[in-house]
């Protein structure tokens, strides 16, 4: 009963250098999220996926970049890493009806020096 | 656009005390759902409650209760005789039911609680 899981845990990254963050869910969740947490301001959605294909932006694209080539993968690049994506990163996902919670996974603390 | 105002930054309380956590929201849809997430210093985010926009009543469970009130746009959280367990940062969210708002929460910025004993 894994939800979802993402990988890795912690990372450090240098400025300009690039990465992706893993997130898996086996719940056969069409919907599927990518959001950062930054101190004292709550979630911003970064980009959302409605099924394998289909992928649109959220609030704070800029920077990042996802592909959504199955149901269960969801993962999000990092280009060019700046110190302004120093953040914790939440994946999630849902059975896509709006009156599901999420389920989260247990976050990517990253951070750019 | 949709909105959530958690205007509590910081609660601090002494064990056994009540809190109530604040929660604001804005929305133009019409049907739309509101949550409460736990967060603690692990960092893992914990569902705790959801309700719809069609449904007013109250809820407890434990020491939790929810208040749910449309015409003040609020959806209040209270700990009754709070624990230190309950150290956590709480965030309000809201997902409405329009081709915008669909499936995406909308975050509030959380409020820390800390409970001492």
């Amino acid at each position: 009963n894994a939800g979802v899981t993402q990988t890795p845990k912690f990372r450090i990254l240098k400025i300009g250098q690039s990465m992706t963050l893993q997130c898996t869910q086996d719940m056969n969740h069409n919907y599927m999220y990518w959001y950062r947490q930054d101190p004292g301001m709550g979630l911003k959605l970064i980009y959302y996926s409605v099924g394998a294909g289909i992928t649109d932006k959220g609030e704070v694209p800029n920077g990042y970049n996802v592909s959504r080539s199955t149901t269960e993968d969801f993962p999000l690049r990092l280009e060019l890493a700046a110190p302004s994506q120093t953040s914790v990163y939440f994946c999630a996902s849902s059975s896509g009806t709006a009156n599901y919670g999420y389920t989260f996974g247990s976050g990517t603390r990253l951070t750019v020096v | 656009a949709q909105k959530v105002t958690q205007a509590q930054t910081e609660i601090s309380v002494v064990e056994k005390e009540d809190v109530t956590l604040d929660c604001v929201y804005e929305t133009r849809d019409t049907t739309y759902y509101l949550f409460w997430y736990k967060q603690p210093p692990s960092g893992e985010l914990v569902f705790l409650i959801r309700r719809n926009s069609f449904d007013e009543q109250n809820e407890i469970s434990g020491r939790y209760s929810w208040n749910f009130q449309k015409s003040t746009s609020s959806f209040n959280f209270t700990i009754t005789a709070s624990q230190v367990v309950d150290s956590a940062v709480y965030f309000c969210a809201l997902s409405g039911s329009s081709a915008d708002s669909w499936g995406k929460f909308q975050f509030g910025a959380g409020t820390q609680v800390v409970v001492t004993p």
